[in-house]
């Protein structure tokens, strides 16, 4: 069964950093493009950030968060991690990692962790 | 980038009714197109996915249809727990990937 379960969410302050952490388990980690998706409280999801299937990228990342976030993957532990800087409100949101469904990087997310809150408020 | 519209926002239908929700790109995005249901409080959930092919095990009352510019997301026979929100989203392009803003159905 596949599983994807991120952590490190909390409340920060602006101006502040958190590091996100999904582990993953029942499927081949190292052969899948893996992503970071947030939502904003009542609003649609919002894709952040995707790392290819080697550990080191190709990474990209979307322009509201370019240059504060950072994405890697250890494919040793099955882990795929968002490093987050400078923090702003608008940061506010669930986070979910989510998996590619097919191993040749298509962007369809046919599993996704439960999502973990990040509160960006002083 | 491109922009996805969704339309309705929201919708009110009775069990048993067919419901269909419009997707627009702000350009040819071919058949690069996928659509989630979300209920409160989860993640979303793939459905349909390249425009009109069913997900594994996703109930065969969902479909899709479409390509380059115009989608169409259809629930044949409307069942009480498929009451929650949908969206599409786009993977041509990219990045970004980008998402719709969302239908709401509920029951009327």
């Amino acid at each position: 069964e596949v599983q994807l379960v991120e952590s490190g969410g909390g409340l920060v302050q602006p101006g502040g950093s958190l590091r996100l952490s999904c582990a993953t388990s029942g499927f081949t980690f190292n052969n899948y493009v893996m992503s970071w998706v947030r939502q904003a409280p009542g609003k649609g999801p919002q894709w952040v950030s995707f790392i290819g299937r080697s550990g080191g990228g190709p990474t990209f990342y979307a322009d509201p968060v370019k240059g504060r976030f950072t994405i890697s993957r250890d494919n040793s532990k099955n882990t795929v991690y968002l490093q987050m800087k400078s923090l702003r409100a608008e940061d506010t949101a669930v986070y979910y990692c989510a998996k590619d469904r097919d191993d040749f990087g298509d962007y369809t997310y046919d599993h996704w962790g439960q999502g973990t809150l990040v509160t960006v408020s002083s | 980038d491109i922009q996805m519209t969704q339309f309705p926002s929201s919708l009110s239908a009775v069990v048993g009714d067919r419901v269909t929700i419009t997707c627009q790109a702000s350009q040819d995005i071919s058949n690069y197109l996928n659509w989630y249901q979300q209920k409160p409080g989860k993640a979303p959930k793939l459905l349909i996915y390249d425009a009109s092919k069913l997900e594994t095990g996703v109930p065969s009352r969902f479909s899709g249809s479409g390509s380059g510019t115009k989608f169409s997301f259809t629930i044949s026979n409307l069942q009480p727990e498929d009451i929650a929100t949908y969206y599409c989203q786009q993977y041509d392009n990219l990045p970004p990937i980008t998402f719709g803003p969302g239908t709401k159905v509920d029951l009327k």
